[in-house]
């Protein structure tokens, strides 16, 4: 039961805001999020648990819809450093994560 | 702290070829991941363990695959015999438990010929 991201590609120039989406068909006990750079490993950004909330990380942040079963990320203002990939991993209880197939961010000058 | 370490970095190798890939967790951290990633099927969940035990290997792709964990500072992936189709990047990952943030390592690249 992989989540399902959108959009599968972005590309943004400098200062613009992307969202990405993450939706999944189970209950969501957590949802984690994770960049990569090219060539690089994955690096946890932030979780959000059961619960709704909303966390932030500088200008990246995120929201959890429980009831919706989706969480999206929020890049605000976005720097050439965001580029990468971004993943959203979903968990059903205490269970490890399921990750989505990535959202490709391209921030261009 | 060293973070995760994972051996060799890179791997190129023949079909039929035994593959052994290698991989030291985070001290302190119970749980440790094997994933697999290629741009087909993305960043899949191979094994994973709890205190050194088996949990869950239903990622796991056949019975070429298989991991060990003898105690908790190090854990092997080993693939006999090799085949095309592996080649990609397999990661380790270790985490306090099951369901909280995951420190990866850098990655094994395998290329099989």
């Amino acid at each position: 039961q992989q989540p399902v991201q959108s959009p599968q590609a972005v590309i943004l120039r400098e200062g613009e805001d992307a969202v990405i989406n993450c939706s999944s068909s189970k209950a969501l006990y957590s949802v984690h999020w994770y960049r990569q750079k090219h060539g690089e490993a994955p690096v946890f950004l932030m979780i959000l648990l059961k619960g709704g909330e909303q966390k932030g990380h500088d200008k990246i942040s995120a929201s959890f819809n429980e009831k919706k079963q989706q969480s999206s990320l929020y890049l605000t203002a976005s720097q050439l450093s965001y580029s990468g990939t971004y993943f959203c991993g979903t968990a059903s209880g205490n269970t490890p994560l399921v990750f989505g197939k990535g959202t490709r961010l391209s921030v261009i000058a | 702290d060293a973070g995760v370490i994972q051996s060799p970095r890179h791997e190129v190798t023949e079909m039929g070829q035994e593959v052994t890939l290698r991989c030291k967790p985070i001290s302190g951290h119970n749980s440790l991941f094997w994933y697999r990633q290629t741009m087909m099927r993305g960043l899949e969940l191979l094994i994973y363990f709890n205190n050194n035990v088996p949990i869950d290997d239903s990622g796991m792709p056949e019975d070429r695959f298989s991991a060990k964990m003898p105690n908790a500072s190090f854990s092997t992936l080993k693939i006999q015999p090799s085949e095309p189709r592996d080649s990609a990047v397999y990661f380790c990952a270790s985490a306090t438990v099951s369901y909280n943030e995951q420190f990866f390592g850098p990655g094994t690249r395998l290329t099989v010929l």
